[in-house]
């Protein structure tokens, strides 16, 4: 079955430092992998996605993503972060069994920018 | 990106009623749907897989008897939460992808439910 883990349950980082946030895949196949994002309360917002091609991927709000097949890893990085960053962060790979092409999530990263 | 609203954001009932919660796709048609339930701090979990016309596919450990999903069109599927428990009382979110071959997939904004 295909998984994605996000070994870290927060991160703290300090407004304008650059910012990562973790996760590793296991899965069996090419991996299609995406970063959303959720602010309390509410639903997610997509900010990237690898499918194939360049490792280095850039998404919404200044967000990128680099895939790295030898550590199956897809972290999630910011050159400098803002306190309007604060939010949940949630890795997540496609897993296509029985046709429908589900999302299966993380766990989730808390995400807090100090000023 | 696309929108998909979800109505309504936040509703409470009481033990033993019943509430049904809708997710429109606003402008774009969607084949299948995915509701999701989300516990505090805790990631999604994939409830089913709603598709037009046909009964719902549901993962492993969830009762469809008491999670009823209706995607009666391509833009409106519902979940219904059949007599209500406290132990109900969570997040639920739906999904949508804008075509078969699209591989992102746009939220609804989430439901709280809570039931007392």
């Amino acid at each position: 079955a295909q998984s994605v883990a996000q070994p870290e349950d927060q991160v703290n980082v300090a407004e304008g430092n650059p910012l990562t946030v973790k996760c590793t895949y296991s899965v069996s196949g090419n991996p299609y992998l995406f970063w959303y994002v959720q602010y309390p309360n509410r639903g997610l917002q997509f900010l990237l996605k690898y499918i194939t091609g360049d490792n280095l991927v850039n998404g919404s709000y200044g967000f990128e993503a680099e895939f790295n097949k030898s550590q199956t890893s897809f972290h999630l990085k910011k050159p400098s972060a803002l306190v309007s960053d604060s939010a949940l962060y949630f890795c997540a790979v496609r897993d296509s069994t029985g046709g429908y092409n589900k999302l299966i999530f993380g766990a989730g990263t808390r995400l807090a920018v100090h000023p | 990106g696309a929108v998909v609203s979800q109505h309504p954001s936040r509703v409470i009932c009481k033990s033993g009623t019943s509430v049904k919660i809708e997710c429109r796709s606003l402008d774009f048609q969607a084949t299948t749907m995915f509701w999701y339930r989300q516990f505090p701090k805790k990631s999604l979990m994939l409830m089913a897989t709603s598709n037009e016309g046909s009964k719902a596919t549901y993962e492993q450990g969830v009762e469809k008897d008491k999670f009823l999903i209706n995607h009666a069109s391509l833009t409106l599927s519902t979940l219904t939460v059949t007599s209500a428990h406290p132990e109900d009382s969570s997040f639920y979110i739906c999904s949508a992808r804008t075509g078969p071959r699209n591989t992102e997939a746009f939220f609804g904004q989430g439901t709280r439910l809570t039931v007392v």
